[in-house]
């Protein structure tokens, strides 16, 4: 079974420019949830959505943040125009509704983001 | 939702039964308790969950006392291999399972 893929594994943009950053979920997980991690921080939550639905996107920083995921099956996360705090690694998960082990978490490698 | 607290790092012997205890003091009445390994440059993998008592996988062991406010992940014969940081977490069915991670324990294993 394919787990959690993300693209790319690293980006690097200037300040201003736009990265969309893209998460491909186990199959058949309706769960899928974005985090980050910032330089010598802890992973942040960012949102949660399950099947093309936003259940949560509490931890989403600033209005220059959109996530979408259509159909309800890969999910994007755009930063546009990106600032140089967005820097960091972001960390896809998916989970499978209804198992009994909601927090078992399938996470991807991340995607490391550099602003410059 | 509860905060965790774990020490920063440990040291271990390849062989040596490690456990690694975490304070979750005000934790909630339907808080589940979770550990995540991660390795560097991966993202953090599932290892054990539980509400109380004692779980057992093939992997490890989560002890959980009766008042809940702590808890204590155990593996056994640990490896090279099992050098990573790893999170307690504390998760809420009312915040959607998001989860919220701390600064985790760094365990080095040596040879």
């Amino acid at each position: 079974e394919a787990g959690v893929t993300q693209f790319p594994s690293h980006s690097v943009i200037e300040k201003g420019q736009t990265v969309t950053l893209r998460c491909d979920p186990i199959s058949g997980h309706d769960n899928l949830y974005w985090y980050r991690r910032v330089m010598g921080k802890e992973i942040k939550f960012l949102l949660h959505f399950v099947k093309e639905s936003k259940q949560d996107e509490s931890g989403m920083p600033n209005n220059r943040f959109l996530a979408e995921r259509t159909g309800g099956t890969y999910s994007t996360l755009k930063v546009q125009p990106a600032e140089l705090e967005d820097s960091g690694v972001y960390f896809c998960a998916s989970s499978q509704e209804g198992t009994g082990r909601s927090y078992e978490q399938y996470f991807g490698p991340g995607t490391r983001l550099t602003v410059t | 939702l509860a905060k965790t607290t774990q020490p920063i790092s440990m040291d271990s012997y390849e062989g040596q039964e490690v456990n690694i205890t975490c304070s979750h003091n005000n934790i909630a009445t339907n808080d589940y308790i979770t550990w995540y390994q991660q390795f560097p440059s991966q993202g953090p993998r599932f290892i054990i969950q539980g509400y109380k008592t004692k779980v057992t996988n093939e992997v490890a062991s989560l002890f959980i006392p009766a008042d809940r406010k702590s808890s204590t992940l155990s593996l056994p014969r640990v490896s090279l291999s099992d050098t990573a940081v790893y999170y307690c977490l504390v998760g809420d069915r009312e915040s959607s399972y998001k989860l919220i991670f701390g600064s985790g324990t760094r365990l080095l294993v040596r040879p």
